[in-house]
């Protein structure tokens, strides 16, 4: 199964953008990437998806690299509550249906 | 409202007993899921259904099992022959590949302690 490596952690100033870089070189290509964030102690809540294309939405913008091995999750102005860790994930499809498969996430600090 | 909850929320066991975790969704959903987090760690998917009667093991199914008689509800059973049991549980359900609806959706977790 394709995996992912993000950096373990990353501090932003309030009101900037938060850049969270994720690899994952051996995504086949059919495969998504998923961008999930947990805030302590919650279940995890999903942010955005794409497959090839960038993608955008109202919490966020996702820049996927044209060879597909890396990604770039952005929050375009990060604000305390956005303090989380976040998980860049391949979803696979198996068995016909899906497995999402998680790295270690990178935990965000966003500073005041 | 629509969604996916565990119970109960912190769970405590004695050392060698099994035990059994609760997650029901109102979703609609088929494909449920149950993971497993370490403190500090990824989550690591232990089982999953696609269907009702039917489940495959993920990375780490040894030491537990699971059910699927109803479509909402996905137990899952921590017996004594799982070494470390004590970690937070999560479950999470989706809709099946063919519907296009992407996304898998998460309960809040069971932090499960054995003593």
């Amino acid at each position: 199964d394709a995996k992912t490596t993000q950096p373990p952690s990353m501090d932003c100033a309030e009101g900037r953008a938060a850049n969270l870089p994720c690899n994952h070189s051996t995504i086949s290509g059919n495969e998504y990437v998923y961008w999930y964030r947990q805030i302590h102690s919650q279940g995890p809540q999903y942010i955005i998806h794409g497959l090839k294309n960038n993608e955008t939405n109202e919490m966020a913008s996702l820049i996927i690299t044209e060879d597909r091995k890396s990604s770039t999750l952005i929050l375009p102005h990060a604000t305390l509550r956005d303090t989380a860790v976040y998980y860049c994930i391949v979803r696979v499809r198996t068995s016909g249906t899906y497995k999402y498969i998680f790295g270690t996430g990178t935990r965000l600090k966003v500073l005041a | 409202d629509g969604g996916i909850t565990q119970s109960p929320k912190y769970l405590f066991r004695k050392e060698g007993q099994n035990v059994t975790l609760s997650c029901e969704q109102n979703l609609n959903h088929d494909a449920m899921y149950w993971y497993r987090q370490d403190p500090g760690q990824g989550l690591r998917l232990i089982y999953y259904s696609q269907i009702v009667n039917d489940f495959q093991k993920g990375d780490i199914a040894e030491g537990y099992s699971v059910s699927r008689e109803k479509k909402e509800s996905f137990p899952l059973t921590v017996t004594s022959a799982q070494k470390n049991p004590t970690a937070f549980y999560l479950c999470a359900s989706s809709y099946p590949p063919w519907t296009g609806r992407d996304e898998a959706f998460f309960g809040q977790g069971t932090r499960l302690t054995v003593v």
